[in-house]
C-alpha cells in the first residue's frame, strides 16, 4: 500500500535557526514528489515537484532533495513568514492510481522572532 | 487568471440536509479532484475526473456524489449529510505534463453538519 509519513508532526524554530523536514515514502513507481504550503484557513500552495533520486531543487530559503526512501525540505535561516504547514504528497505511476496524489499529515512549522 | 475557485467558503447543515459544493478552474486543465481534509490525517480524495465527462472513485467516495458539468466545473454533492462529513472540502485540478501531473488547489469550502 502506498503510504507517506511527515515528520516531525510540528517543529518550533527561532529565526535564523535552520532546521529539516522529512518525508518518507512507499509507493509502487514513484512518478513525483509534490511539496505544498499551506497557510491556516487556505489551501495548498504548490512548492516543488521532485521526479528522481539525487534531484534537489530551491526556492528562496527552502531546498528540496530526494532519494530514493524520503524527501527533505530544509529550510535555511527561516523567517516568520516561513510559518505554515508544509504537505508532502507522491504521485504513483501504475494503473488506476495514475495521476492520484497521496498525502503525508504534514508538519506544521512555527517559526518566532 | 483566477486559478481554482470554490463556492460557498463556509456552510452549515443539519443532518440529512443536501448540498452541493462547486468548484471551477480557468487554467484550461484536463483533470479535476475533490479532497477532504481532517485534523490529524492527510488529504484524502474523494473523486476525481481525469477528463470532461470521466469520474473515478477516490479512497472515501461513500456519501458524495460529483458531476463534471463541462471542462471548467467539477460540483461535489452531499445528498444527505452526515455529521462525519464535517470537514474541509478542496477542490483541484491538473494537466498532465511530460513527467508528472501539478494539482493546484482551491481556496477551500468549510463545512459544518449538526
Amino acid at each position: 500500500e502506498d503510504q507517506v509519513t511527515q515528520s516531525p508532526e510540528a517543529l518550533r524554530l527561532q529565526e535564523g535557526e535552520s532546521s529539516s523536514l522529512n518525508c518518507s515514502y512507499t509507493v509502487s513507481g514513484l512518478r513525483g514528489l509534490f511539496w505544498y504550503r499551506q497557510d491556516p484557513g487556505k489551501g495548498p500552495e504548490f512548492l516543488f515537484t521532485l521526479y528522481s533520486a539525487g534531484e534537489e531543487k530551491e526556492k528562496e530559503r527552502l531546498k528540496a532533495t530526494l532519494t530514493k526512501k524520503e524527501s527533505f525540505l530544509h529550510i535555511t535561516a527561516p523567517k516568520p513568514e516561513d510559518s505554515a504547514t508544509y504537505l508532502c504528497a507522491v504521485q504513483a505511476g501504475r494503473g488506476s492510481t495514475l495521476g492520484r496524489l497521496y498525502f503525508g499529515r504534514g508538519t506544521q512549522l512555527t517559526v518566532w522572532p | 487568471n483566477a486559478g481554482v475557485t470554490q463556492t460557498p467558503k463556509f456552510q452549515v447543515l443539519k443532518t440529512g440536509q443536501s448540498m452541493t459544493l462547486q468548484c471551477a478552474q480557468d487554467m484550461n486543465h484536463n483533470s479535476m479532484y475533490w479532497y477532504r481534509q481532517d485534523p490529524g490525517m492527510g488529504l484524502r480524495l474523494i473523486y476525481y475526473s481525469a477528463s470532461e465527462g470521466t469520474t473515478d472513485k477516490g479512497e472515501v467516495p461513500n456519501g458524495y456524489n460529483v458531476s463534471r458539468l463541462n471542462k471548467r466545473e467539477f460540483s461535489l454533492r452531499l445528498e444527505s449529510a452526515a455529521p462525519s462529513q464535517t470537514s474541509v472540502y478542496f477542490c483541484a485540478s491538473s494537466e498532465l505534463g511530460p513527467r508528472v501531473d501539478t494539482q493546484y488547489f482551491g481556496p477551500g469550502t468549510r463545512l459544518t453538519v449538526l
